[in-house]
């Protein structure tokens, strides 16, 4: 079964700074996807970012990266220039594809803090 | 930008009772799931469904749990006799591509389900 693992409970960061969440995962399939989702107080999961595994080309959005390292099994989520909206609970999550569309298995979650 | 919305936001059963949530895809989606979070662990997957019937479930979502879409618009979640341990955030979530796996979920924000 696939597993995802956030290991820090908690980050913080200096509004303008840069943080790196980090995220790991197991599989055994060599063609999966990966998001990072955001979930602010307000409880909604918001899409971050996707990684498609067979593309080796790491995505970027605006502000957000990843750095993907599919033989580590490692999906790290690089935030530049932080913003004090940035501030939530950021989930990383794992979907095998295929007859397994939308099944989502998510990481346990970091909490983000951005000080002013 | 449409939403996925859910009612109520609250909810507080006794146990043993019966509860349905209710979501509202967004309108051209064709895929639409469940998933719960209890306090303090992860978000898990316990349903998809798509074209009036099932595509996958979770070992959680036992006999006790039930979906529907009674009018084309709304999507549920029945409990059938709520325990205690079903207390938790459920989210609702749909996504609009057919069979193209990676398709992001939108998800709403969530009904807190707490049974007493």
């Amino acid at each position: 079964a696939q597993t995802v693992t956030q290991s820090q409970p908690e980050m913080s960061v200096q509004e303008a700074e840069t943080v790196t969440l980090s995220c790991t995962y197991d599989t055994s399939e060599s063609d999966y996807y990966l998001f990072w989702y955001k979930q602010p107080p307000s409880r909604q999961m918001i899409l971050v970012i996707r990684q498609e595994a067979y593309k080796q080309q790491n995505a970027t959005e605006n502000r957000f990266s990843v750095n993907f390292q599919k033989a580590a099994k490692s999906f790290s989520l690089k935030i530049s220039d932080s913003q004090l909206g940035d501030a939530a609970m950021y989930f990383c999550a794992y979907n095998a594809g295929g007859t397994s569309y939308g099944k989502l298995t998510f990481g346990q979650g970091t909490i983000l803090t951005v000080h002013p | 930008e449409p939403e996925v919305t859910q009612t109520p936001s609250h909810q507080v059963t006794q146990m043993g009772q019966e509860v349905i949530l209710r979501c509202v895809p967004i309108s051209n989606h064709l895929y639409f799931y469940w998933y719960r979070q209890i306090l303090g662990q992860k978000v898990e997957f316990l349903v998809s469904f798509y074209n009036n019937e099932i595509s996958e479930k979770s070992e959680i979502f036992d006999d006790q749990f039930s979906v529907e879409r009674p009018d084309g618009s709304n999507f549920t979640l029945k409990i059938r006799s709520t325990k205690l341990e079903d207390s938790a955030m459920y989210f609702c979530a749909s996504s609009e591509a057919l069979r193209t796996a990676g398709s992001p979920l939108h998800f709403g924000n969530g009904t807190r389900l707490t049974v007493t």
